[in-house]
């Protein structure tokens, strides 16, 4: 079974700080993936990446960076945290599409800005 | 034009009915169709994948895919209570690493 480890379930932080989210997979994909999900908006994509140091802008990237050193860790960063950034993060990981693969969804981070 | 939609309300279905869910696509070259289920608070969980038309069964669960009419959808039979979740429909292109996602649709089994 494909593993998609999120470091933290629940974070709270402080307006301004800097975050980062931490996700790790286990199945060797090319493929990471963050959203965030608010009620009523459904999952909007931040980032991706498709191999090592390589990523691209999702839909919202405003306000966030990603990092990916190694092929099983993607990071995102929250440069200063600001309120409307409190939302679920979820990671997801996925073999190349041309593979027809699905993603795969860590448990989430459910983020809190104070 | 959305690239996925999933227009249905929240759907209360008895206990023991069918739940249907019905998901359209705008991108005629989609190749993967995916059913994720996501139960409050937590994250999608993939129940189903379908590549080619017609029908695929997996236990209560059938999807059925039509690229004539770039729609997919998704039955639950015999109903439970632990079906109770929002069902994600999701496109796929080849080619294009990203999938496309509906917003979508909250299944509320009633024992």
């Amino acid at each position: 079974d494909v593993k998609v480890t999120q470091s933290s379930r629940y974070l709270v932080k402080r307006t301004g700080e800097k975050v980062f989210l931490e996700c790790v997979q286990d199945m060797d994909h090319e493929n990471m993936f963050w959203y965030r999900q608010d009620p009523g908006l459904g999952l909007r994509l931040i980032y991706f990446s498709y191999d090592v140091k390589m990523k691209e802008k999702g839909d919202i990237p405003e306000g966030y960076s990603v990092s990916r050193e190694k092929k099983e860790r993607f990071s995102l960063i929250l440069e200063s945290a600001s309120t409307n950034q409190t939302s679920m993060y979820l990671c997801a990981s996925s073999q190349p599409q041309e593979l027809n693969q699905p993603q795969h969804f860590g448990d989430g981070t459910r983020l809190s800005i104070l | 034009q959305k690239e996925v939609e999933q227009n249905s309300g929240p759907l209360s279905v008895p206990e023991g009915a069918i739940a249907s869910l019905n998901c359209t696509y705008s991108d005629r070259v989609s190749q993967s169709f995916f059913w994720y289920r996501q139960y409050s608070g937590k994250s999608p969980e993939l129940i189903m994948s379908i590549y080619s038309n017609g029908d695929k069964e997996d236990g209560r669960f059938t999807a059925q895919l039509n690229k004539a009419s770039q729609y997919v959808s998704l039955l639950i039979r015999d109903s439970q209570p632990s079906d109770s979740a929002t069902y994600l429909c999701a496109v796929g292109r080849r080619g294009n690493n990203r999938l496309a996602f509906g917003k979508g649709n909250q299944v509320v089994v009633i024992p």
